[in-house]
Order: C-alpha cells, then structure tokens, then sequence
C-alpha cells in the first residue's frame, strides 16, 4: 500500500503569513497527487490536482510543488478563510488520503 | 451546475444494512468515474471504494475493504449505491458521493456531495 504522510499534523499561524505543508508518499507517485481544504461540517473543496494544477477558482494564493514522494501545499499570504484542514491524495494506486493538517491561527 | 445529492443515512443496530443513494445531476454521468469516501467523526478522509476510470478494470476497493461494502450505479437514472452489510459501531461516519475529475493526469475528486451520516449505535 502506498501510504502519505503529512506535516505538521497542526500548523499555528497568522493571517499574512507564508506557510507550507507537506506531503510524503511511501513510494513515488510521479505527480498524481491532489490536495483539498475542509472546513468545519462542510465537504472537503479540491484545490490542486497532478500535484501543481490549481482547480479553477481557487484564489492564487495555492501553489502546489513536487513530483516522486515529496510534495508540498504552499499558501503565500494566509487570508482568514484559509483556516481549515488541509489533506493530500494519491491516486497513482487507488486512492490514500494522508492524515490531515490542520491550519489554526495563532 | 454539477450537484451530487447523498441519501439514506440513519441509526443503525450493530449487524444490520444500509443501502445509501447518490443522486447525480449537471453532468454526464456515464462517462466519470465515481467512489464513495468516509469520514469518522473527528477523523481524517477515508477512500472506500469506487468505479475504476478504466471500465475493463471494475470496481476498485480499498484494502480496508473487507467485502460487507457494495457499489452499484444506474447510469439511466444517474444514481450511484452503496450497500454496507453487518454495520459496525466503527463505520459510524459521514458518506460522502464523489466524482472524479476527467482529463488525462487529473485523478482528484472534483465535487463531493453534502454527505449522508450514518450512526452504527444499539
């Protein structure tokens, strides 16, 4: 099974701040890798798919790196909306999800 | 406007079934791909299981997947199913009805339905 990993599993920061998360893959999955935001009781908004291809209508402030195992969901300039957890997928073999970020202000 | 409608969550009794519906509307049905996610309360996402992009290929399964979960689809009725058979307290979660997004390299789940939640509780 190809498992990922996240980190942090918890991020505090502060509405302006750049911020990166990160996304191991057990294996290389070349760039089939997908991140989403989920906010509290809603269902989870898809940002980036094949590891850099912002979805259409997701604010530029998303970029996407990473190709192999290591990836990583960058926010440039954090807006008050942009709280929320952040998950990684695979989807080279099936569909994994990593374990979550969760992204408080501090 | 694509929209993916889930129904027919509840409380349940250990050892029971569900069977929980997934109305499609906006796009064409037939041609994506779709799955089934979970999420636990207070837990990460969980990918159950779905149609594979590649018709030859089926059904494709998570390995957690241990055979009681079931998905159909009516593609006449633009409806997507999934059966869970002997529930257990642990598949208490929100399901969720996902399409997966078209295009050559482009495997994300590009719209989720609302969720349905089911309770596995005596």
């Amino acid at each position: 099974d190809i498992q990922l990993t996240q980190s942090p599993s918890t991020l505090s920061a502060s509405v302006g701040d750049r911020v990166t998360i990160t996304c191991r893959a057990s294996q290389s999955i070349s760039s089939w890798l997908a991140w989403y935001q989920q906010k509290p009781g809603k269902a989870p908004k898809l940002l980036i798919q094949k590891a850099s291809i912002l979805e259409s209508g997701v604010s530029s402030r998303f970029s996407g790196s990473g190709s192999g195992t290591d990836f990583t969901l960058t926010i440039s300039s954090l807006q008050p909306d942009d709280f929320a957890t952040y998950y990684c997928q695979q989807y080279s073999k099936l569909y994994i999800f990593g374990q979550g970020t969760k992204l408080e202000i501090k | 406007e694509v929209q993916l409608l889930e129904s027919g969550g509840g409380l349940v009794q250990p050892g029971g079934s569900l069977r929980l519906s997934c109305a499609a509307s906006g796009f064409d049905f037939s041609s994506f791909s779709m799955s089934w996610v979970r999420q636990a309360p207070g837990k990460g996402l969980e990918w159950l299981l779905g149609f594979s992009i590649n018709p030859d290929r089926g059904i494709l399964y998570a390995d957690s997947v241990e055979g009681r979960f079931t998905i159909s689809r009516d593609n006449s009725k633009n409806m997507l199913y999934l059966q869970i058979n002997r529930l257990r307290a642990d598949d208490t979660a929100i399901y969720y009805c996902v399409k997966r997004s078209g295009g050559y390299g482009m495997g994300g789940f590009d719209f989720w339905g609302q969720g349905t939640t089911v309770t596995v509780s005596s």
